[in-house]
């Protein structure tokens, strides 16, 4: 079943500005993660967010948590051309096991030089 | 700093063959799992795996599909008879503790399957 969706599908921004994507997701959560993939790769975890945090930083991302609104947003400030990649949203299911981590459809960022 | 491993970075093999997907998790590491992304896609949950049992499966993960953890070190992914469907980028994971205990998942490179 579909859980996080995030918005928009892609976004093209220049070297310098900040790239803002949202994720809205459905059922109660514990945690929300983003991911990163280069295109071709495996999946990097770049922020883990717990469900009675609201907001998050490491070094240039930013993560946000609404869970009243059930949505988070990540923001990647100051972007270089190297922050090319999609990022995706996950959940653990909260009225599951707890060992599912279930991913959104992305968002493919691309940084102009 | 450790990694998940998969092997081989590409397989392609005939429909109706059986194929193996093989990785080898963080070592410290106590639930697996296997994704699989179609080109383009989304990535998709297959299973999960932890104490030699299979944890959760997603609709995906029918009798075609099996899972096994054959010793300390190896986790390995089973397609009896494939199709051409099932033809996508296979991503192994491994994680310390559940999810939903606030454990990001580590992910392996893929192995890219191609079924003629």
């Amino acid at each position: 079943s579909q859980q996080g969706e995030e918005d928009p599908q892609a976004l093209s921004i220049q070297e310098g500005e900040n790239a803002t994507m949202n994720c809205s997701y459905k059922t109660s959560i514990n945690n929300l993660q983003w991911y990163r993939q280069n295109s071709g790769r495996g999946l990097v975890h770049l922020i883990l967010i717990r469900s009675n945090e609201r907001e998050k930083h490491s070094g240039r991302l930013r993560v946000t948590l609404d869970t009243s609104k059930k949505s988070s947003s990540l923001l990647i400030t100051a972007s270089r051309a190297a922050d090319t990649a999609s990022y995706f949203c996950a959940t653990a299911l909260a009225n599951q096991a707890g060992t599912a981590l279930i991913f959104g459809k992305g968002t493919t960022l691309s940084v102009s030089s | 700093e450790p990694e998940v491993t998969q092997t081989p970075s590409h397989q392609v093999t005939q429909m109706g063959q059986e194929v193996i997907l093989r990785c080898v998790p963080i070592s410290n590491h106590l639930y697996f799992y296997w994704y699989r992304q179609i080109l383009g896609q989304k990535v998709e949950f297959l299973v999960s795996f932890y104490n030699n049992e299979i944890s959760e499966k997603s609709e995906i993960f029918d009798d075609q599909f099996s899972v096994e953890r054959p010793d300390g070190s190896n986790f390995t992914l089973k397609i009896r008879s494939t199709k051409l469907e099932d033809s996508a980028m296979y991503f192994c994971a491994s994680s310390l503790r559940q999810v939903d205990n606030n454990s990001p998942l580590h992910f392996g490179n893929g192995t890219r399957l191609t079924v003629t």
